[in-house]
Parts: structure tokens; C-alpha cells; sequence
């Protein structure tokens, strides 16, 4: 299965900025995916990022909030901008595993603490 | 829309066994899996059973599928203090690639 190099591992940022996530993958996917855990929850997906085409954004999420790029087949990132507290949260990306039954590979995630 | 309930939390001793239970409420799931979470580290993918299938052993793991009641459980056997870890179970549903996660049961061993 595919390798995920996600950074930065954690963060601690002022309220109103912005960070930006990224995610490396060690083989070329059509798709990738960006969660949300927030403390004590489970996984949300904000969106799905194909390459060469916007990004699809699930309900309660939006393109102003969480800007997503895709340059190429192995790269993504995500930024949160405008941070405020409720933002706090760890956000990981993920993509299909090459066996398709077999699930999701998942980075090591960004622990975001916004103050 | 699909929704995945678990227990939040369970408390077992080494060397006993730990089932962790999972409802689900889509009827067309086609996969079903079981991740792990240590802390501060990502997801794993420790098994997973087509649903189709009722039963699946993997080494300690053994997954069991009631589809009637739309019921899944990991059962981990002479668990060890590194099984502590959140588990979390999740669904596919047939014709989409979404997955759908369960809300996670950290399971804690004692010494």
C-alpha cells in the first residue's frame, strides 16, 4: 500500500491565520482525501481532491474555509484559513488503497491547536 | 445517510479478550473494516471483511459480521498493553467510495 508523508505534524497558530497542510504520496492516486478529527470524535471528510480538477466538498465544508490543491498525482494540500479555537482539530489526508476492498491509507495527521 | 455507532470506551486486562462492538445502519455496505489509532499517529488499517463474509480470523484478530442486525465486532485475544489504542469501524457503501467511520472506542489494557 501506498506511503503518506503528512507535515507539519502538529501546530499551535494565532486566530485568523492561515496553515497549510501537506501531503506527500509515494505513488501516483487518481484521488485523495482530506479528514477532520475533532477532539474526542470521530473522522469527518471535509473533501476529496482529484488532480486537474476542483476539489469536491462534502456538506458543512467550503472551498473560502478549506482551500485544496492538487498539482500533480502524488501531491495535496490543504490550508485553514481564518482560524478561530473551534478549528482546533487533527486533519489527516488519505488515499484508496491500490486493492480497492482493502480501504483507506491514512498520513500521520496534523495536530492543530488554534489560540 | 449512514451512520456508525460504537461504545466509547473499554477497559480490559492482559491477557483477557476484547470485543469491541459496531452498528451500522447502511444496508448496502459492500466493506466493512476495523482501524487502530495510537496516539498521535494516523489510522491503520488492521482488517477488514467483505459482506458477504460472516466470520474472518487474522492472527488475535477475529472479525464477526451479522448482517441481519447490521452488527460488527473485533474481538482481540491475549490482548497486550500495546493493543491500547482507539478503534474505529467503518463502511462502505456499495457504488461509493466514501467511507463512513464509527465514532471510536478507545480501548484501555491494564497491566
Amino acid at each position: 500500500s501506498a506511503v503518506i508523508s503528512q507535515k507539519p505534524s502538529r501546530d499551535i497558530c494565532q486566530r485568523g491565520t492561515s496553515l497549510t497542510i501537506q501531503c506527500q504520496v509515494d505513488s501516483q492516486v487518481t484521488m485523495m482525501f482530506w479528514y477532520r478529527q475533532q477532539p474526542g470524535q470521530s473522522l469527518t471528510l471535509i473533501a476529496t481532491a482529484n488532480q486537474g480538477s476542483e476539489a469536491t466538498y462534502e456538506s458543512g465544508f467550503v472551498i473560502d474555509k478549506f482551500p485544496i490543491s492538487r498539482p500533480n498525482l502524488t501531491f495535496s494540500t490543504l490550508t485553514v484559513s481564518n482560524m478561530s479555537p473551534e478549528d482546533s482539530s487533527i486533519y489527516l489526508c488519505s488515499v484508496e488503497d491500490d486493492r480497492a476492498y482493502a480501504g483507506y491509507t491514512f498520513g500521520s495527521g496534523t495536530r492543530l491547536t488554534v489560540v | 445517510g449512514e451512520d456508525v455507532e460504537q461504545s466509547l470506551f473499554l477497559s480490559v486486562r492482559e491477557g483477557d479478550s476484547s470485543v469491541i462492538n459496531c452498528t451500522y445502519t447502511d444496508s448496502s455496505s459492500t466493506y466493512l473494516y476495523w482501524y487502530k489509532q495510537e496516539p498521535g499517529a494516523g489510522l491503520q488499517l488492521l482488517t477488514y471483511i467483505f459482506s458477504n463474509m460472516d466470520m474472518k480470523q487474522d492472527q488475535r484478530l477475529t472479525v464477526l459480521l451479522n448482517k441481519k442486525d447490521k452488527h460488527l465486532s473485533l474481538r482481540i485475544a491475549d490482548t497486550q498493553t500495546g493493543d491500547s489504542a482507539i478503534y474505529f469501524c467503518a463502511e462502505r457503501a456499495g457504488g461509493y467510495q466514501k467511507v463512513t467511520f464509527g465514532t471510536g472506542t478507545k480501548l484501555q489494557v491494564i497491566p
